[in-house]
């Protein structure tokens, strides 16, 4: 596709319930990343994809979340037991990694998830 | 840790007016910094990116500068208009197999 693609863009989910976030990068990009940002705050990392592999998840908050990537392409981040203060927007970025440089990080529009 | 800031916080200035937004990282052996704007309620769109063998990067009215011994970038907008109200982020990557490490952003505000 042209850019990258977040889905849903929405969603409403009940405390304790699983939500699957889906990324789909730029075609070809090698390398994929999660952010969260809160309602006011910065971006805060999550987990960063090289090919299918996850050479830093560093960012992931707890064992609830869990993120993979398949085909070297479309991503999926899962947050199971959902609590109020996973209430964010969520959003994904590609980049290709040219040989010696590093190439810009292109991001989708983000998916705003509500736990009520 | 790399950490980094941008100060300040919110920035309010009239339409036509020159300005500068500085970004400062604690640490100096990047990979590249790449400049972002966000509108509110919606995701970053890439502005400039520089490598770290790179000075300097121009595109229209926009121009970032980085000094990777003195760990700062700056983004410079000449002749402001209203549409440049948003939110600018600058981010470094530390490797080239590493995250994009974010500032908090400087809020634009344009006045016409």
């Amino acid at each position: 596709g042209a850019g990258v693609s977040q889905s849903p863009s929405n969603k409403v989910t009940e405390k304790g319930k699983d939500v699957e976030l889906r990324c789909d990068p730029i075609s070809g990009h090698t390398a994929l990343y999660w952010y969260r940002q809160r309602l006011g705050q910065g971006l805060e990392f999550l987990i960063y994809f090289q090919g299918n592999s996850a050479p830093d998840k560093s960012g992931l908050p707890s064992d609830r979340f869990s993120a993979e990537r398949t085909g070297e392409s479309v991503s999926t981040l899962t947050i199971q037991r959902t609590q109020q203060e996973d209430s964010a927007v969520y959003l994904c970025a590609s980049s290709l990694r040219l040989r010696g440089v590093g190439s810009e990080a292109f991001f989708g529009q983000g998916t705003r998830l509500t736990v009520v | 840790k790399q950490e980094v800031t941008q100060i300040p916080a919110a920035l309010s200035v009239p339409e036509g007016e020159n300005l500068v937004l500085n970004c400062s990282f604690t640490d100096s052996a990047i990979y590249n910094l790449q400049w972002f704007r966000q509108d509110p309620g919606k995701g970053l769109t890439s502005l400039l990116l520089i490598q770290s063998s790179q000075r300097e990067q121009t595109s229209g009215r926009l121009n970032a500068s980085l000094d990777k011994s003195s760990g700062r970038s700056t983004l410079y907008i000449a002749a402001s208009q209203p549409g440049d109200s948003a939110t600018y982020l600058c981010a470094v990557r530390g490797g080239a197999n590493s995250k994009l490490t974010f500032g908090k952003g400087i809020t634009l505000s344009v006045r016409p």
